[in-house]
């Protein structure tokens, strides 16, 4: 069955501070893995996506790293800041039917506090 | 400017109405998507039309119909509504393709949050 599993569920960090989030997932086969940021109220948004054979993609204080053969990925969060306070969600891309399918995590919530 | 947008952004609703949520996008994308997000905030999908065809309906109770007039629009009507329904729904667009970059980066509206009383 494909699933994404994310951990924690829920992170609270002082403003500053570095974070890492776990993305781990079954999905078979496999296209790509986005990471997202949803603000609350609104529409995720798309931070970072890693090909099957990318290891690290930066993206400012964003730091995502797919390992292809564990099947896990992770988003590091350096220096964080207030505005970071969202949720992350790790979706993965796979195939279905001829279709590419799209399987989300359900997201881990970040509080970055002052 | 906004490059998917969907109304109404609140709806209250009483059980066994109808209703509808409208979703368009100028992107210029070939796919659009209906999302539902739960309390638990788990996105699942419920349909995606790729050029005007369904291609993806995971399940979704046939009270759900998605309709396209063209494109750029992919409104979502629900009939007879229940209490269970009451959710956070997200439109979304994509440009379909292969590969990794660009193609299949889903942009999402701001969601319509509704409630069934």
């Amino acid at each position: 069955k494909n699933q994404v599993e994310q951990s924690p569920q829920s992170l609270i960090i002082l403003e500053g501070k570095n974070c890492t989030l776990q993305c781990n997932y079954t999905v078979s086969p496999f296209s790509n893995l986005r990471w997202y940021k949803q603000d609350t109220g609104r529409g995720p948004v798309s931070l970072t996506i890693m090909t099957f054979s990318e290891n690290t993609k930066s993206n400012g204080r964003y730091t995502a790293t797919l390992d292809a053969d564990t099947k896990q990925s992770s988003l590091h969060i350096t220096a964080s800041q207030l505005s970071d306070s969202a949720s992350y969600i790790c979706v993965v891309i796979g195939f279905s039917g001829g279709y590419n399918k799209l399987i989300f995590g359900a997201g881990t919530r970040l509080a970055v506090h002052p | 400017d906004t490059a998917v947008s969907q109304t109404p952004k609140y709806l209250v609703t009483q059980m066994g109405n109808d209703k509808s949520i409208k979703c368009e996008q100028n992107l210029g994308h070939d796919t659009m998507y209906w999302y539902k997000q739960d309390s638990k905030k788990f996105l699942k999908i419920m349909f995606s039309y790729n050029n005007k065809e369904l291609i993806i309906n995971e399940t979704v109770p046939n009270r759900f119909s998605p309709k396209s007039p063209d494109k750029a629009h992919l409104n979502l009507h629900i009939n007879s509504l229940e209490l269970g329904d009451s959710a956070v729904y997200f439109c979304a667009s994509s440009r379909t393709g292969t590969g990794g970059s660009g193609a299949n980066v889903l942009t999402f509206g701001a969601g319509s949050r509704l409630t069934v009383l």
